[in-house]
Parts: C-alpha cells; sequence; structure tokens
C-alpha cells in the first residue's frame, strides 16, 4: 500500500525566514510525485510534479527535490501570502489509473 | 487558463437523500477523477474514470456511489442514499493523457463541493 507522510504537520515561520517542508514516501513504483497548495476551503492547486531522483523544480520561492525515499519543499524568503497548507501526493506506476495518494499536509503560516 | 468547474460549492441534504455532484473537467483531458476530504483529513481517492468506464475504485466507493459522464463535458457523482459519516469536500480533478511527447500526468483539480449531511 503506497504511504505518503509529512512533516512537520503545521511551521510557523516570519517574513524571509527560510525553511523546507518534508515528505517521506514509499511506494512499489514511483510514477510521480507531487505538490499541491491548498488553501481553507479550497480545492489542491498545483505546484510540482517530479518524477526521478535528483529531479529539481522551481517557481518563484519555492523548490522542490526529489531523492529515491523523499521529497522537500524548499521556501526561500517567505511572505505572508505564502500561507497555505501544503500537500504531497504520489502516484504508482503500477495500473494505468495514476491515482493519487496524499499525505495529510504541512500547514505553513508566515507572519510579517 | 483552463480550469475544473464544480457545482454546486455546497450542498446541505437530509440523511437518506440522494445527491449529484456536477463537474466540468478540463476540455481536452481524457482521465477524470473523484477525491474526498473529510474535515481535518486527508484527501483520499475514490473513483477514477477514463473511456467511459470506472478504472479502479476505492473501498470507499462503495454501492451506494455511482459516477456517469453523460455528455462530453460533465462528470456527475451520484451518492444513492447520504449517510452522515458523507459529509466532507468532494473534489473533481482531470488530467491529459499521457502522450508521445512526454509524461503528463499532473491532476488538476475543482474548487470541491462541501456536502452537508444531516
Amino acid at each position: 500500500e503506497d504511504q505518503v507522510t509529512q512533516s512537520p504537520e503545521a511551521l510557523r515561520l516570519q517574513e524571509g525566514e527560510s525553511s523546507s517542508l518534508n515528505c517521506s514516501y514509499t511506494v512499489s513504483g514511483l510514477r510521480g510525485l507531487f505538490w499541491y497548495r491548498q488553501d481553507p476551503g479550497k480545492g489542491p492547486e498545483f505546484l510540482f510534479t517530479l518524477y526521478s531522483a535528483g529531479e529539481e523544480k522551481e517557481k518563484e520561492r519555492l523548490k522542490a527535490t526529489l531523492t529515491k525515499k523523499e521529497s522537500f519543499l524548499h521556501i526561500t524568503a517567505p511572505k505572508p501570502e505564502d500561507s497555505a497548507t501544503y500537500l504531497c501526493a504520489v502516484s504508482n506506476s503500477g495500473g494505468s489509473n495514476y491515482k493519487l495518494t496524499f499525505g495529510k499536509g504541512t500547514l505553513l503560516t508566515v507572519n510579517p | 487558463e483552463p480550469e475544473v468547474t464544480q457545482t454546486p460549492s455546497h450542498q446541505v441534504t437530509q440523511m437518506g437523500q440522494e445527491v449529484i455532484l456536477r463537474c466540468v473537467p478540463i476540455s481536452n483531458h481524457l482521465y477524470f477523477y473523484w477525491y474526498r476530504q473529510i474535515l481535518g483529513q486527508k484527501v483520499e481517492f475514490l473513483v477514477s474514470f477514463y473511456n467511459n468506464e470506472i478504472s479502479e475504485k476505492s473501498e470507499i466507493f462503495d454501492d451506494q456511489f455511482s459516477v456517469e459522464r453523460p455528455d462530453g463535458s460533465n462528470f456527475t457523482l451520484k451518492i444513492r442514499s447520504t449517510k452522515l459519516e458523507d459529509s466532507a469536500m468532494y473534489f473533481c480533478a482531470s488530467k491529459l493523457q499521457h502522450g508521445a511527447t512526454g509524461i503528463t500526468d499532473t491532476q488538476y483539480f475543482g474548487p470541491g463541493t462541501r456536502l452537508t449531511v444531516l
């Protein structure tokens, strides 16, 4: 069974204070690892897809990296508008429907 | 920018009633999904749909649930007899088929329907 564990559950940062969120995963065969942002009462908003160990993707203040067992979402000089829950999900290479298995998420609060 | 839309945004129903949640996936996408998120919990997979049939369903997706693509644009989730524990946010997602030009596995989610069962 695919499993995704995210840590920490909650993270409070001051504006400009860089940090990283962790996503550890167990999957029989990784097809892709996905990062989403979720605001309260909203749907997950796509951020990144990573397919193979060593891959990195960047977007504004966010950078996602992938190893064979975990992924990190690095946040550089965050702003209050980066406050949200960040979700990590994996899809398994077995089968063809590519369903996502999600972690519980990390609630990020950035104080001005 | 194309997006997945869902209606209604909030549905309140009595236990035992039938509800239909509606989704309009991104127009050129071919894989469709329903997920749910109970308050404070993980987003959970319910069902995937491809080529006009269910391709996989979770244990949650029992006989009370059904999905349909009645026309070329809509994708619906029906719950025949709602229970209190069906109260959750329900998200529709869609994905472009894996193509020859590269892997296109990203699922795009709608804003969700909040279902409240009283």
